[in-house]
């Protein structure tokens, strides 16, 4: 089945301690993304990767690392998570990502409190 | 700069009523995407449908339609006869050729809850 997962579904963690939430896809998309998504705030853009090795930020990538050694992982991580990073958050993929018409498909979600 | 306004934070309604979900898009490209997803109460966010800006072509597929008019920069849903599987938050997104890559601006969403 064509999917996108990512681990932890949920998570508990306390500030300061440094976690990753990995996003793995089996579509063999080029583009990958994370997003965070916040009440009243609807879902705003971390970082994206066009490809193997390319990465950029998104609109929010204050406090967030992401590496894409592999085609089909895009790990996203928090070296010193921090409360206002409790969120929910989203990794998606697309065929090609160097076409503003590829759909998107989401990974479930990780929901992540900081405390 | 683009952006994508849901005026409608949550509306409710009972079965079997259509309702419409507004979008209105901000962009000063004259080619882009507009998109809807849907967000159960589950969680995971499920793509509905995708809109070129040269398609201004209503689409229906089964209870869902959408109505796309450049005119007034609106991509709007409607769900007729709804029912309560219907009760989620929806959101319209929007993705511009110039950036040149698959990015997306998502409206705030809008959450509907059918009644039964």
């Amino acid at each position: 089945e064509a999917q996108v997962t990512q681990n932890p579904r949920y998570l508990i963690t306390v500030t300061g301690k440094k976690l990753t939430v990995t996003c793995s896809q089996n579509m063999n998309h080029e583009y990958m993304s994370w997003y965070r998504q916040d009440p009243g705030l609807g879902l705003r853009q971390i970082y994206y990767s066009m490809n193997v090795e390319v990465t950029d930020k998104g609109d929010v990538p204050e406090g967030y690392k992401v590496s894409r050694k592999e085609k089909r992982n895009f790990p996203l991580i928090l070296e010193s998570p921090s409360p206002n990073q409790t969120s929910l958050y989203f990794c998606a993929s697309s065929l090609m990502g160097a076409v503003a018409q590829e759909t998107q498909y989401f990974g479930p979600g990780t929901r992540l409190l900081v405390l | 700069a683009q952006k994508v306004t849901q005026a409608q934070t949550e509306i409710s309604v009972v079965e079997k009523e259509d309702v419409t979900l507004d979008c209105v898009y901000e962009t000063r490209d004259t080619t882009y995407y507009l998109f809807w997803y849907k967000q159960p109460p589950s969680g995971e966010l499920v793509f509905l449908i995708r809109r070129n800006s040269f398609d201004e072509q209503n689409e229906i597929s089964g209870r869902y339609s959408w109505n796309f008019q450049k005119s007034t920069s609106s991509f709007n849903f409607t769900i007729t006869a709804s029912q309560v599987v219907d009760s989620a938050v929806y959101f319209c997104a929007l993705s511009e050729a110039w950036s040149g890559y698959s990015t997306l601006t998502f409206g705030k969403g809008t959450m509907l809850l059918v009644s039964p």
